[in-house]
């Protein structure tokens, strides 16, 4: 079955630098990758999300890119915010599967 | 609109009780899926009904069920309870399921087992 690879697993960053977190995944037949922010004690919420045709979405001061021949994707942040700070988590899947295999979680600590 | 709503929030039960969990979709959302989420082991996806069948299973042993009901509002049951089952437990709904990946989370039944 598919398996999801994150790292760090924790990140600590200067207020109004970039952080990048990294996620592989093993299963070539996954073809949605979302992100997932989780602050303490709160409900896991999408923040973006990228399909298996694209190779680049941006939001705003978040990207993710996705590069399929390596099976591996990855969440930028630009300028970061003190609000920025939560656990993140990478998930993939198989289109027609319900199901969502998510990374370990990467605890982010903005810095002021 | 509404969110998704997980009741209870908080549960502390005995080793060897059974447990009922509530899930409560989007208004109009037929898909519901249950996830663990432990320290140790991140996320891990139990199992997902759409339109009152379960669709999909993860790798948790048979002390874990689930059911949906025609309203689309799920329940899912732990029997004999263990030590280990402490966790998260997050529901989430979508619209359709199959094609549709908006998953969008409730905020969880804390479970704790002792």
């Amino acid at each position: 079955g598919e398996n999801v690879e994150q790292h760090p697993s924790t990140l600590s960053v200067q207020e109004g630098d970039s952080a990048v977190i990294k996620c592989t995944y093993s299963d070539s037949a996954s073809n949605y990758f979302p992100w997932y922010k989780q602050e303490l004690g709160k409900r896991p919420q999408l923040i973006i999300d990228i399909r298996s045709n694209v190779g680049e979405k941006k939001d705003q001061r978040i990207a993710v890119t996705l590069n399929k021949t390596a099976k591996h994707f990855s969440l930028h942040i630009t300028e970061t915010q003190p609000e920025d700070s939560a656990v993140y988590f990478c998930a993939a899947s198989i289109e027609g599967a319900q199901k969502l295999v998510f990374g370990q979680g990467t605890r982010l600590t903005i810095n002021p | 609109k509404a969110g998704v709503t997980q009741t209870p929030r908080y549960l502390i039960k005995t080793r060897g009780q059974q447990v009922t969990l509530s899930c409560s979709p989007i208004s109009g959302h037929r898909s519901v899926s249950w996830y663990q989420q432990t320290p140790g082991q991140g996320l891990q996806f139990l199992f997902e009904y759409f339109s009152e069948t379960q669709r999909n299973k993860g790798n948790f042993p048979g002390r874990f069920s689930g059911r949906q009901f025609s309203n689309s509002r799920s329940e899912m049951n732990v029997s004999t309870l263990e030590l280990g089952d402490s966790a998260l437990y997050l529901c989430a709904s979508s619209l359709r399921g199959n094609r549709d990946y908006g998953y969008t989370f409730g905020s969880g039944t804390r479970l704790t087992v002792v």
